[in-house]
C-alpha cells in the first residue's frame, strides 16, 4: 500500500508568480483535501476534491483552484502569487461513507519572495 | 473556528504517561472526537478517535467524558519520538473539512 505522497518538496517563487502542487493520493482512496499551514498555526481547509468534483472549500480566494484526476491524484494551483502564500502545503486523502482518518503526505513547503 | 481548547504546551518525562487534555464544550451529538499528532515539519499522523465510549489502540487511549464535553489523550510510556504538536478535533465527518485550533505542544524530556 503506497502513502500520500506530494511533489515537490519545497519551493521558492516571487511575488505575482503561479504554483502548481501535485498529490498522489492513497490507494482505495477517492477524496483529496488540500490544507495550508502557516508557521506556527494549525492547518486552514482549503477545498477537497471528490470523484474529480470540488466538494467544498474553505475560505480562500479563486486565484486558489485545484484539479483531481481519474486515478485520484490532485493538484492545487495558486495564482498571482502574494507573500502570505508562504506556508506548509498539506494533501490529504480518505474515503468517503467512514469515520476513518484522513491520511496526509508529507507537504509542500512554498515560500514566496 | 476551531471548537475546541487545548493548552499550548505541555511536558512530559520519558517514560512516564502523557495526558493530554481537551475542552469541546459545544459539541454536537454527532460529532467525533479526533486526534492527530504533527511532528516537526511532517504531515498530520492520525492518532485514534471517539464518539463516546473510551477507546484505546495500539498508539493511545482516549477517554471521553460523559457528558462529552471534554477527552484526554493518554499516551501511555511516552518516548522522546512523541514529541510533537498534538491536534484534538472534533468533527461529524472525518472525510470532509478538519477544523484545526493551535494544538499543545507536548515536549518528552529526558
Amino acid at each position: 500500500e503506497t502513502g500520500v505522497t506530494q511533489s515537490p518538496t519545497h519551493l521558492i517563487k516571487t511575488r505575482g508568480q503561479q504554483v502548481t502542487l501535485r498529490c498522489s493520493s492513497q490507494s482505495g482512496h477517492n477524496t483529496v483535501s488540500w490544507y495550508q499551514q502557516a508557521l506556527g498555526q494549525g492547518p486552514q481547509f482549503i477545498f477537497q476534491y471528490y470523484r474529480e468534483e470540488e466538494n467544498g472549500r474553505g475560505n480562500f480566494p479563486p486565484r486558489f483552484s485545484g484539479l483531481q484526476f481519474p486515478n485520484y491524484s490532485s493538484e492545487l494551483n495558486v495564482n498571482a502569487l502574494e507573500l502570505d502564500d508562504s506556508a506548509l502545503y498539506l494533501c490529504a486523502s480518505s474515503s468517503t461513507g467512514s469515520t476513518n482518518e484522513q491520511f496526509f503526505g508529507p507537504g509542500t513547503r512554498l515560500t514566496v519572495l | 473556528d476551531a471548537k475546541t481548547t487545548q493548552p499550548p504546551s505541555m511536558d512530559c518525562a520519558e517514560g512516564r504517561a502523557a495526558n493530554l487534555p481537551c475542552n469541546h464544550s459545544t459539541i454536537s451529538g454527532n460529532e467525533y472526537v479526533y486526534w492527530y499528532r504533527q511532528i516537526h515539519s511532517q504531515g498530520p499522523q492520525y492518532i485514534i478517535h471517539g464518539l463516546k465510549n473510551n477507546e484505546t489502540n495500539e498508539m493511545a487511549s482516549l477517554i471521553i467524558t460523559e457528558d462529552r464535553k471534554s477527552s484526554t489523550l493518554i499516551l501511555p510510556h511516552a518516548t522522546l519520538r512523541d514529541t510533537a504538536v498534538y491536534y484534538c478535533i472534533v468533527t461529524p465527518d472525518s472525510n470532509y473539512q478538519l477544523i484545526w485550533g493551535a494544538g499543545t505542544k507536548l515536549i518528552i524530556k529526558p
